[in-house]
């Protein structure tokens, strides 16, 4: 299977700040590579996916990049609701494994 | 409005089997492979199984294989997981989520299996 290490595991920030989530892949996954945002109790939503394509209806300040092993997620100017974890996926090979998340809290 | 709604989920003893179910409304369902992930407790999400959208083949993550199955059908706009042999370990919330492209568009909010004696 395909590791994908995420960095930072938690994440305090302030409203406004601008944040960025990495995640490394064990090998190449060809940017088939998708962000998700997850709050408790709710249905997780994707982000980016392609590495760098914004799913319809997210907001623009979240951003992706990256390629071969390494992608970057990116919020331009955190907003009070994007206090959430956020997972990384590759899509290249089955499983289709994520990252081991990211906690994004309150300063 | 893209919906999955799962259910099937509650407490079970090891050894004991379960069967989840998701039903899909507002998309297509037919043309999505599904797909089943599962978060235990604490932890983050791991990718199960997925079946394709004509329902012709299935995959699973090692740590599922040969003790669960995944089917669907298509005329329900249903998928369901069949656990058998569950061991402590499979305790978590499952979702099934649908994936049309490059990623999985639509998630449940998902079904919580505990399995404890």
């Amino acid at each position: 299977d395909i590791q994908l290490t995420q960095s930072p595991s938690f994440l305090s920030a302030s409203v406004g700040d601008r944040v960025t989530i990495t995640c490394r892949a064990s090998q190449g996954v060809n940017k088939f590579f998708a962000w998700y945002q997850h709050k408790p109790g709710k249905a997780p939503k994707v982000l980016i996916y392609d590495a760098s394509t914004l799913q319809s209806g997210v907001p623009s300040r979240f951003s992706g990049s990256g390629s071969g092993a390494d992608y970057t997620l990116t919020i331009t100017s955190l907003q009070p609701e994007d206090f959430a974890t956020y997972y990384c996926q590759q899509l290249n090979t089955y499983p289709f494994t994520f990252g081991g998340g990211t906690k994004v809290e309150v300063k | 409005e893209a919906q999955l709604v799962e259910s099937g989920g509650g407490l079970v003893h090891p050894d004991g089997s379960l069967t989840l179910s998701c039903v899909a409304s507002g998309f297509n369902f037919e043309t999505y492979g599904m797909h089943w992930v599962r978060q235990a407790p604490g932890k983050g999400l791991e990718h199960l199984s997925g079946i394709s959208s004509p329902g012709t083949s299935a995959s699973y993550a090692d740590s599922v294989k040969g003790r669960f199955t995944i089917s669907r059908d298509n005329s329900k706009k249903m998928v369901y997981l069949h656990m058998a042999s569950l061991r402590t370990d499979d305790t978590g919330v499952y979702f099934c989520a649908a994936k049309y492209f490059r990623a999985f568009d639509y998630w449940g909010q998902g079904t919580l299996v505990t399995v404890s004696s």
